[in-house]
């Protein structure tokens, strides 16, 4: 059965600190998604990692993906309060076939302190 | 906003009845999947369907059925909801695979089973 792990499950941060959230996950996969999610709000979908090697950067969030490792990074540079969230990844099973089926890590709840 | 809507936003049912949540895809989205997230977990995959068929199935009991209409909206229904059913229930559209790779999320229901 596929799992995914994510480390750490909470983190406190103090703004203008880096820190990086882990996703490992247990076998393969060529697909691997970063969402945040607000409290009592949906998933916004951040990265889509599609390849080994991949890293993709969006403000101050940054995502690389290692497949030969199942290990895909999210790196947080100079954390600002509004980045407060929880952050899950998600791993793509699909095998052929039609589309997206994913399973998703067990979330980290950023929190960003002044 | 991702152009996926759900319906209802909340929901109070007690348990043994029955539930019908509704979910309209992102425009030219022909697979839509149901997640489950229970409060303070990662989204559970529950099913997805393609062109009208089920094209997977997490490890949800039976009750747990749902249907895909030509226009590609889609419903989840769930039978004799048990107290474990409360959760946040998410709706994803997407392409299929090869198609475009990223997953556009509803705003959920909430189901509460008292």
């Amino acid at each position: 059965e596929l799992k995914v792990e994510q480390n750490p499950l909470f983190l406190s941060m103090q703004e203008g600190k880096n820190y990086t959230i882990y996703c490992n996950y247990s076998t393969t996969s060529d697909r691997l998604y970063w969402y945040r999610q607000d409290p009592g709000k949906s998933l916004e979908s951040l990265f889509v990692l599609l390849s080994n090697g991949a890293v993709k950067q969006e403000g101050r969030l940054m995502a690389s993906l290692d497949t030969k490792a199942r290990l895909s990074t999210l790196h947080i540079t100079a954390a600002v309060h509004d980045l407060s969230a929880t952050y899950f990844c998600a791993v793509d099973t699909s095998r052929g076939g039609a589309t997206n089926k994913l399973i998703f890590g067990t979330g980290t709840l950023l929190a960003v302190q002044p | 906003e991702t152009g996926v809507t759900q319906s209802p936003t909340h929901l109070i049912k007690t348990r043994g009845q029955q539930v019908t949540l509704r979910c309209s895809s992102q425009s030219g989205h022909n697979t839509v999947s149901w997640y489950q997230q229970a409060l303070g977990q990662g989204p559970q995959f529950i099913f997805q369907y393609y062109r009208e068929e089920e094209n997977g199935r997490g490890n949800f009991p039976p009750r747990f059925s749902g249907l895909q209409f030509p226009n590609y909206s889609s419903e989840l229904n769930v039978n004799a909801l048990e107290l474990d059913d409360s959760a946040l229930y998410l709706c994803a559209s997407s392409l299929e695979r090869g198609q475009g790779e990223k997953l556009f999320f509803g705003s959920g229901t909430q189901l509460s089973v008292l």
